[in-house]
């Protein structure tokens, strides 16, 4: 049921920046890009979220591409501790409709 | 700042029992959701509460699984006659608004729930 698809799994070296894709082609306009990760045996842990403009915070970046229909999540210095499952969700703004989490994209960091 | 609090950390059970769950949500935050994850899958949305109101109990199998929110105390999610299926971890989230409002999600560490 999930709207987004995400590679299941992308390595990335120590200090490097990594480019996590999502691909979310039935966005529809009131949509919000939501990301997530979870580390091991922990509960995810909310990342950033944005409409159309690229947002930047203390964690990441994201690009939105221009039709909305992709997205990407960007860690400048990869680091051990960003090793975990990235989740991309769109949540519906105005109105509720549940959240879909699909399997996310696991990351490997690699010293 | 207290974030989620979920309770017990791990739980065993022996077929046939009951299990429940517990969630304190982040302080102020009137709004709760349950999920469940099984070993190397997503999680799937179970259900969606709001004090002491159900909003949405689609993803919650209809059979021996219940969640309150109650006025004053935690949300339990309360499975009963558990199966070894039912083995996985539960999540609990909440957020100051609803889900239409935008607002991020706050995570608990969930429960870690093993059927013998």
């Amino acid at each position: 049921d999930a709207k987004t698809t995400q590679p299941n799994s992308m390595e990335s070296n120590e200090e490097e920046p990594v480019h996590l894709p999502c691909n979310h082609s039935t966005i529809s306009g009131t949509d919000y890009i939501h990301w997530y990760r979870q580390l091991p045996s922990q509960g995810p842990e909310y990342v950033i979220h944005g409409l159309t403009s690229n947002v930047n915070n203390r964690m990441a970046s994201l690009a939105i591409a221009e039709d909305r229909k992709s997205s990407t999540l960007i860690l400048h210095r990869a680091t051990l501790r960003d090793a975990a499952v990235y989740y991309c969700i769109l949540q519906q703004s105005g109105g509720y409709q549940k959240v879909t989490f699909g399997i996310g994209t696991k990351l490997q960091v690699i010293p | 700042n207290a974030g989620v609090m979920q309770n017990p950390r791990h739980l065993v059970r022996r077929r046939g029992q009951e299990a429940r769950l517990r969630c304190s949500p982040m302080k102020g935050h009137s709004h709760v959701y349950w999920y469940r994850q099984l070993p190397e899958e997503g999680l799937k949305f179970m259900v969606y509460l709001q004090k002491e109101n159900i909003i949405d109990e689609s993803g919650m199998p209809k059979e021996r699984f219940s969640a309150e929110f109650p006025k004053e105390g935690p949300s339990i999610l309360r499975i009963q006659q558990v199966v070894r299926g039912d083995s996985a971890a539960y999540f609990c989230a909440s957020s100051l608004q609803g889900i239409g409002s935008n607002q991020p999600q706050h995570f608990g560490d969930g429960t870690r729930l093993s059927i013998l």
